[in-house]
């Protein structure tokens, strides 16, 4: 069964760069699809962005411009840089796997069966 | 922006049914996802693709999709479903989440 698990800094200062790395197990970062979400606190699941076994990568429209993901298949993880963080970027951040949805012999990503437990960020000076 | 919007609450007794909708333009096109989320833990896939249970998910979760409103219901609702369940489409290549329902068990 694929593990998931969250790591990084948990206090991060206003206007500094978040970087979250998410570590598989049991499973290949090469097969497919990986997202990150976040949930700010007392608040609802918000997508930030995901990406492909191939490196395709999709953002939501509202953190694109402020939103990398990354794969590092040698270490077998894939990875969140969020820029210019501010207060309101404080929130439980997920890492989680997609199913794959094939539809007319063309795969995208379904709906997300495995989590990581989360992470919590702080932004603080 | 594609929004998706569910009830904030619902109230159901214990061994009742609980529905939750979840609408959106166009939702019936679309698949819909389901994801239960308890206190301090993380979500949890209860239905793909409109009325798909992954394995280990009580029968008395379902779906359904109907024109623009998607429903989740739980037949017989036991205290343990107490959470928070939020809907989840594709659109235009972006995921996009419900606002989320918190359902109580009286």
């Amino acid at each position: 069964q694929v593990q998931l698990e969250e790591s990084g800094p948990g206090l991060v200062k206003p206007s500094e760069t978040l970087s979250l790395t998410c570590s598989v197990s049991s499973g290949s970062i090469t097969s497919d699809y990986w997202s990150w979400i976040r949930q700010p606190p007392g608040k609802g699941l918000e997508w930030i962005g995901y990406i492909s076994y191939s490196g395709t990568t999709d953002y939501n429209p509202s953190l694109k411009s402020r939103s990398t993901i990354s794969l590092d298949t040698s270490k077998n993880q894939f990875s969140l840089r969020l820029s210019s963080v501010t207060a309101g970027d404080t929130a439980v951040y997920f890492c989680a796997r997609h199913t794959t949805l094939t539809l007319f012999g063309v795969a995208s990503a379904g709906g997300m069966d495995v989590w990581g437990q989360g992470t919590t960020v702080t932004v603080s000076s | 922006s594609y929004d998706l919007t569910q009830p904030p609450s619902v109230s159901v007794s214990p061994g009742q049914t609980a529905t939750i909708t979840c609408s959106g333009d166009e939702l019936g096109a679309k698949f819909a996802y389901w994801y239960q989320q308890k206190s301090n833990q993380s979500p949890l896939l209860i239905i793909y693709e409109d009325n798909k249970r992954p394995s280990g998910i009580p029968e008395r979760f379902s779906g359904s999709n109907s024109a623009n409103i998607v429903t989740l219901t739980i037949t017989g609702t036991q205290a343990m479903d107490e959470a928070d369940y939020y809907c989840q489409a594709w659109h235009n290549n972006a995921l996009v989440f419900g606002g989320g329902t918190k359902l109580t068990v009286l």
